[in-house]
C-alpha cells in the first residue's frame, strides 16, 4: 500500500526556472511531510520539511506548500540551479513522529 | 556536524552467506533505522528500533533480517543467508525521539550477491 506517491519519476527544468515536484499522500492521520535530496550513491539529505498546522515553510530557494484537504505537498525551487539536480523524496510521519513513510521520488535534471 | 556512518560502503557475497552491515548512528539519537532501496524502485522501511528492540518492521523484513545494537554505539542488520532478490542499497537511519524531527540517513552500504 503506497501510502505516498511521487507520479512524476523524472522533471527537467531550465536553470533560472521553477522546479516544481509533487507529492500526493492518502493517510490522514500524518502529521509532518519532509522532503529528501538524494544524489547517487549517496544517503538522502534532509532538505524541508512542514507541519500538518502549516500550508507553507520556505527556507531559500526552496518552499514546500501544504494542502491538507487535498492531501497535497509540492516542493518549489527558485531558481534552480544545476547542482539542485537529484532524486527528490517526499516523506511522511504519524503522530508519533518515529515513523516514516518515504515516496518513490522525483529525478529531477536542471539544464544549464 | 555529527553525522550517521555505515560500513561497509560496498559488501560482495555468494548467494547463501550471512553479511552483517553496520551502521553507527549519531550519538544522542534514541531511534534507529534500516531502510533499502533496490536499484531504480523506491526507499523501503525495513525496520525501527528503539530502547533495545524492534518497534516496528515492514513485511520484507522476515526472518532472514535481524537487527541488533550490541554495544553503545553500533546498530548492525544481519542478512543470515543472501538471496537474489536481497541486492540494494541499505541505509541506516537515525533520529532524536518523538516529536518533529527529520532522519539522518548515512550514505548507504551496496550489497552485490553472486
Amino acid at each position: 500500500d503506497q501510502q505516498v506517491k511521487q507520479n512524476s519519476p523524472s522533471l527537467s527544468v531550465q536553470e533560472g526556472r521553477i522546479s516544481i515536484l509533487n507529492c500526493d499522500y492518502t493517510n490522514s492521520m500524518f502529521d509532518y511531510f519532509l522532503w529528501y535530496k538524494k544524489y547517487p550513491a549517496e544517503g538522502p539529505t534532509f532538505l524541508i520539511s512542514i507541519s500538518s498546522i502549516k500550508d507553507k515553510n520556505e527556507d531559500g530557494r526552496f518552499t514546500v506548500f501544504l494542502n491538507k484537504s487535498a492531501k497535497h505537498l509540492s516542493l518549489h525551487i527558485v531558481p534552480s540551479q544545476p547542482g539542485d539536480s537529484a532524486v527528490y523524496f517526499c516523506a511522511a510521519s504519524d503522530l508519533t513522529g518515529n515513523q516514516f513513510y518515504f515516496g518513490t521520488g522525483t529525478s529531477l535534471t536542471v539544464i544549464p | 556536524e555529527p553525522e550517521v556512518t555505515q560500513t561497509p560502503s560496498h559488501q560482495v557475497t555468494q548467494m547463501g552467506q550471512e553479511v552483517i552491515l553496520r551502521c553507527v548512528p549519531i550519538s544522542n539519537h534514541l531511534y534507529f533505522y534500516w531502510y533499502r532501496q533496490i536499484l531504480g524502485q523506491k526507499v523501503e522501511f525495513l525496520v525501527s528500533f528503539y530502547n533495545n528492540e524492534i518497534s516496528e518492521k515492514s513485511e520484507i523484513f522476515d526472518d532472514q533480517f535481524s537487527v541488533e545494537r550490541p554495544d553503545g554505539s553500533n546498530f548492525t542488520l544481519k542478512i543470515r543467508s543472501t538471496k537474489l532478490e536481497d541486492p540494494a542499497m541499505y541505509f541506516c537511519a537515525s533520529k532524536t525521539l518523538g516529536g518533529t524531527g527529520e532522519l539522518f540517513f548515512g550514505e548507504g552500504s551496496r550489497l552485490t550477491v553472486l
